[in-house]
């Protein structure tokens, strides 16, 4: 399988705990993006990767949340003290350079109990 | 700040027909729209992408047109099937390389 793939698929915590997701790209793309989707609404922009350095972190993202690409190559996303407004899918997508077709994942669906 | 809109929220056609989805925004300043396909509890699927310079994109029974100085793009998709049941978004580029997303049209097509 040489697409985005996001573990876990499934996730639930209790409020207050910690989690970390992790999103594998498409090999070749240096891109990196992490999105968020509740029930109803289009995904929501969190923060974006080139190769290992992070460019942009939306107001969303607050700073229980955090982000990191090592080696510009697999990137995670841990939510610290998870809040039950915290409980939605977190989507992780990929893309070549340039303003190129977005390629995005299965995503990690949470929910906080 | 960009505002992406899909009309109509939701749409139930019979098989067989054709049909168009809608697709505005608010900015004109965008580098690309891509349409896509997201399936109940799913990730989302690229179907198009078109350039701001294009003004549409094919792919089988799918024609995506985009009029990017009135704000609008629209989805055809021919001959509908019960297969093509799922939410379909749009979302454009904007500078800095992310997409702002529209809430999605819930396409149900009955056999």
């Amino acid at each position: 399988d040489t697409g985005v793939s996001q573990d876990p698929r499934h996730k639930i915590t209790k409020r207050g705990q910690n989690v970390t997701f992790r999103c594998d790209p498409i090999s070749e793309h240096n891109r990196l993006y992490w999105y968020r989707q509740t029930l109803g609404q289009g995904p929501e922009f969190l923060t974006y990767f080139q190769n290992e350095a992070q460019l942009e972190k939306s107001r969303l993202l607050s700073d229980r949340f955090s982000a990191e690409r090592p080696k510009g190559s697999f990137s995670t996303l841990e939510i610290q003290r998870t809040e039950q407004g915290d409980s939605a899918m977190y989507l992780c997508a990929s893309s070549l350079p340039g303003y190129t077709e977005a390629f995005f994942g299965q995503g990690t669906r949470l929910t906080v109990v | 700040k960009q505002e992406v809109t899909q009309i109509p929220a939701a749409l139930s056609v019979p098989e067989g027909e054709n049909l168009v989805l809608n697709c505005s925004f608010t900015d004109s300043a965008i580098y690309n729209l891509q349409w896509f396909r997201q399936d109940p509890g799913k990730g989302l699927t690229s179907l198009l992408l078109i350039q701001s310079s294009q003004r549409e994109q094919t792919s089988g029974r799918l024609n995506a047109s985009l009029d990017k100085s009135s704000g609008r793009s629209t989805l055809y998709i021919a001959a509908s099937q019960p297969g093509d049941s799922a939410t379909y978004l749009c979302a454009v580029e904007e500078y800095g390389n992310k997409l702002v997303f529209g809430a999605g049209t819930i396409l149900r097509v009955k056999s």
